[in-house]
């Protein structure tokens, strides 16, 4: 399996414009997870899916933050206006669904690494 | 609220000794689960081991090994004969069954030759 995959893997915009972070989980994982990495707040959950269906993006940080999985094979996360604090790395990640109480890891993607300038 | 403290922000460890990593947390649930990744500079995130907290045998991965100390809400990663590969943030991370994940700051380790 080719794993979690991310793109873009580098991205520098303006202040202002929209963004748009695409990952492909990997196939027959139910669950899907965007994080936020930076230096002051270290890993963030922003937003995780099951099955598809957003279930919890209180981590979100504000209405300039959109993520949507329309299908199982594909997420984006959206900021619109970019500002420079965005800057950071976003993770997704993918897991089988939990069930049952059995616990199953996040295998995360490469990241991209976002300057907004 | 839920959360994963390491309180060593930094270590280091001579190549081919033993280190330990500290995680402490803080849940009101019952059925977790807990994880040690790795990033290394590459910042790929890298699940190094886990365990069930409902299990009391504490895990172990060739060299990496946990002490799981369920009622201190203690999470130690062992790292035996360390490597110069294992240089890396180590970063702790706490799973509900609901999906929430909590991760510590991190502790970033160096192997020394």
């Amino acid at each position: 399996d080719a794993g979690v995959i991310q793109s873009p893997r580098h991205e520098v915009t303006e202040m202002g414009q929209e963004v748009t972070l695409r990952c492909k989980p990997i196939s027959g994982h139910n669950s899907l997870f965007w994080y936020r990495q930076t230096m002051m707040r270290g890993l963030e959950l922003l937003i995780y899916f099951n099955n598809n269906v957003p279930i919890d993006d209180s981590g979100m940080p504000e209405d300039r933050f959109s993520a949507k999985m329309p299908n199982a094979s594909f997420s984006t996360l959206k900021i619109q206006p970019s500002e420079p604090r965005d800057s950071a790395v976003y993770f997704c990640a993918s897991s089988p669904r939990v069930s049952g109480g059995a616990g199953e890891t996040q295998y995360f993607g490469p990241g991209t690494r976002l300057l907004v300038l | 609220a839920q959360t994963v403290t390491q309180s060593q922000p930094e270590m280091s460890v001579q190549e081919a000794e033993t280190v330990t990593l500290s995680c402490t947390y803080d849940t009101s649930e019952s059925d977790y689960y807990l994880f040690w990744y790795k990033q290394p500079p590459s910042r790929q995130m890298i699940l190094v081991i886990r365990q069930e907290a409902y299990k009391q045998q504490n895990a172990t991965e060739n060299r990496f090994s946990v002490n799981f100390q369920k009622a201190a809400k203690s999470f130690s990663l062992k790292i035996s004969d360390s490597q110069l590969g294992d240089a890396a943030m180590y970063f702790c991370a706490y799973r509900t069954r609901n999906n929430d994940m909590r991760f510590g700051a991190g502790t970033r380790l160096t192997v020394k030759p």
